[in-house]
């Protein structure tokens, strides 16, 4: 139990388009899940707090604007890159979390390239 | 603020040679500490957690209070222990975020 997807695994844009992420807990309701940025031979670092049905909290530093963040039900966060360049390259992870427990699930993680 | 350090990147033992991974933390509440392990090219799980005072796969940690440590250690290592492993703190206050250490790659050599 408590298996947390994520889609796509991997993606390949090109300069100025946007990517959208989608994050799924599969077998339990998560009212919070969060999104994270793992850049190469690093740890993980918190990019926000994804809240169902109210806005994201984002953590200093990152841009709302450019990270879009939706949690539309108890079992779907998305995570969209507005005009993504190749900074924006990076590995991201999402998980959810059981509030019961406080236990964060995490996702396989979404690389995300940019050309 | 809540920080976690872990001053290990690497670390190399033999098989069946104890080994101990340090982490660190500053917070000035009562925080909850957690190890989780990435395995090569697996997700992030969870190993262990101190309020479960249990041991996973052989390995124990035991928060510190005074010292403000939380260090991961298995007597006998194994070569599957091989994998990176990161300590994680989070805090009621702040909204019971995890605050990850920088990471600790374990090499387990036969």
């Amino acid at each position: 139990g408590a298996v947390v997807s994520q889609h796509p695994s991997w993606v390949i844009c090109k300069s100025g388009t946007s990517v959208k992420i989608e994050c799924r807990s599969l077998d339990f309701q998560a009212t919070t899940m969060f999104w994270y940025r793992q850049f190469p031979k690093q740890s993980l670092m918190l990019m926000a707090t994804s809240n169902e049905g109210s806005k994201a909290t984002y953590e200093q530093g990152v841009e709302k604007d450019k990270f879009l963040i939706n949690h539309a039900s108890l079992t779907l966060s998305t995570l969209t890159v507005t005009s993504a360049h190749p900074e924006d390259s990076s590995f991201y992870i999402c998980s959810a979390r059981i509030d019961t427990y406080n236990e964060q699930f995490f996702g396989p993680g979404t690389r995300l390239t940019v050309l | 603020a809540q920080r976690v350090t872990q001053p290990e990147k690497l670390l190399s033992v033999f098989k069946g040679a104890p080994v101990e991974l340090k982490c660190n933390y500053s917070y000035s509440g009562s925080p909850e500490l957690f190890w989780y392990v990435q395995y090569s090219r697996q997700r992030l799980q969870l190993l262990l957690r101190h309020i479960s005072r249990e041991s996973i796969k052989g390995f124990t940690a035991d928060l510190n209070k005074g010292e403000t440590s939380f260090h991961l250690k298995k007597p006998f290592a194994q070569e599957e222990d091989s994998a990176m492993y990161y300590c994680a703190l989070s805090a009621i206050a702040a909204g019971n975020k995890l605050t990850f250490g920088g990471g600790t790659r374990v090499l387990v050599k036969p």
